[in-house]
């Protein structure tokens, strides 16, 4: 199993310019996120997908939008990078039923975002 | 709306000697989980345990324990026998009840383990 995988690793954008980060997990979970970290902080969450289908913001989602391609995949989007986007953005899958430790979150490595 | 409230932003510790780093919470939902996780330099995130608002018992993981006190809402994680590879960001993060049981963070606490 590779878990949660996420692609690029690095990328470095140019003010406007848009991309798309990939993230795709094999554990079969229900619920997928992605989270920025900035320097010295902790995460937050920009964007989750309960379900396969659906898709809510989360505390900081402006600048951002996101696709559930399926179960399996989860993509967010940059439309206009901006400096302000310059981060570290994590993806991580759950599967998010009942409570219990199994709920924990598994993440990816993360992609290294620089907006210049 | 949850918060998570880590107030240690750096902690040193004489490696063998015990350590705790703190969290304070404040949810409104009845019920909810408590996570630890572990970020080293590498950077990738490592669940290391977990409370749930209705478990009797402090979690334990090998040299983990979380010290859960409901009617103070703190989730404290205790590593004993501190060892040089805990050197390391450390994040208490909470879930709701919500469909996706997405994780609210607190801002981390940097502990070194000092030979």
């Amino acid at each position: 199993n590779a878990g949660v995988t996420q692609t690029p690793k690095f990328q470095v954008l140019k003010t406007g310019q848009s991309m798309t980060l990939q993230c795709a997990q094999d554990m079969n979970h229900n619920s997928m996120y992605w989270y920025r970290q900035d320097p010295g902080m902790g995460l937050r969450l920009i964007y989750y997908s309960a379900s396969e289908g659906t898709t809510d913001k989360g505390e900081v989602p402006n600048g951002y939008n996101v696709s559930r391609l399926n179960k399996r995949e989860f993509s967010l989007r940059l439309e206009s990078a901006a400096p302000s986007q310059t981060s570290v953005y994590f993806c991580a899958s759950s599967l998010a039923r009942g409570f219990g430790t199994y709920n924990e979150q598994f993440f990816g490595p993360g992609t290294r975002l620089t907006v210049l | 709306a949850q918060k998570i409230t880590q107030t240690q932003p750096g902690m040193f510790v004489q490696e063998k000697e015990a350590v705790t780093l703190d969290c304070t919470y404040d949810t409104s939902d009845p019920s909810y989980g408590l996570f630890w996780y572990k970020q080293p330099s590498s950077g990738e995130m490592i669940f290391l345990i977990y409370q749930g608002s209705y478990d009797q018992q402090n979690a334990t993981e090998g040299r983990y324990s979380l010290n859960f006190q409901k009617a103070r809402k703190s989730a404290n994680l205790v590593i004993s026998a501190s060892q040089l590879g805990d050197s390391a960001m450390y994040f208490c993060a909470m879930s709701n009840s919500g469909s996706a049981r997405q994780l609210t963070f607190g801002s981390g606490t940097q502990l070194t383990v000092l030979p």
